[in-house]
């Protein structure tokens, strides 16, 4: 089972600026398989990158994913009020469980 | 476009089975390529996915889970359940489902979820 480790666990940004989101793998993740979603309280998750770099239908480019192997970057650009909330990635290649990492939760700094 | 919702009981007692079921419209459970997937969370956790049923009927579980498990599906009313046995209060979570579309290149991964459905497992 492949455990995907999520860093920071909490990061304290201003409106406007970037936010880095990480996520490692414990093996390479076949095909660079890697989903990242968002969750805000009381919602659920809704899907924004996959494949590592592809953004899902609506989400603004913004947001942008990259990475390969066993490490993995969401990327969040001038950030808007809206974006303030918790990020999972997940893997779904080669064999399942597709496993989340435990979030990473993105604040108002 | 797809839609889906869970139902099923909020409460469910210690040692008793939870049973949730997941309607799908704007689109077919038996579409190739698609996978219909469980997830969980917690209270005040993060999100565990549970497992899936897949198109042509293939399932997979979450090795914790395995023992307790069966997810199946119901094409005439276009629908896949969670049957969960002998549940405790560390069951206690929202449920997902959730789309996996597994149809291109790279696939989408969980592209629909449904709202989410809390179930508390007390006595």
């Amino acid at each position: 089972e492949i455990v995907l480790t999520q860093s920071p666990g909490t990061l304290s940004v201003s409106p406007g600026e970037r936010a880095a989101l990480s996520c490692r793998a414990s093996e390479t993740v076949f095909g660079n398989y890697v989903a990242w979603y968002q969750q805000k309280p009381g919602q659920a998750p809704r899907l924004l990158i996959y494949g590592a770099s592809t953004r899902a239908a609506g989400i603004p480019d913004r947001f942008s994913g990259r990475g390969a192997g066993t490490q993995f970057t969401l990327i969040i650009n001038r950030l808007e009020p809206d974006d303030f909330a918790l990020y999972y990635c997940q893997h779904y290649s080669s064999s399942p469980p597709w496993t989340f990492g435990q979030g990473s939760k993105v604040e108002i700094k | 476009q797809v839609q889906l919702r869970e139902s099923g009981p909020g409460l469910v007692k210690p040692s008793q089975t939870l049973s949730l079921t997941c309607t799908v419209s704007g689109g077919f459970i038996s579409s190739a390529h698609h996978q219909w997937t469980w997830v969980r969370q917690r209270p005040g956790q993060g999100l565990e996915w549970i497992g899936y049923i897949s198109y042509d009927g293939e399932t997979f579980y979450t090795p914790s889970l395995q023992s307790r498990l069966l997810i199946s599906a119901d094409e005439s009313a276009n629908q896949f359940s969670l049957t969960l046995r002998s549940v405790t209060a560390h069951d206690t979570a929202v449920y997902y489902c959730a789309r996996d579309f597994r149809g291109t290149v790279p696939p989408h991964g969980l592209d629909v979820w449904g709202q989410g459905i809390p179930v508390t497992v007390s006595s």
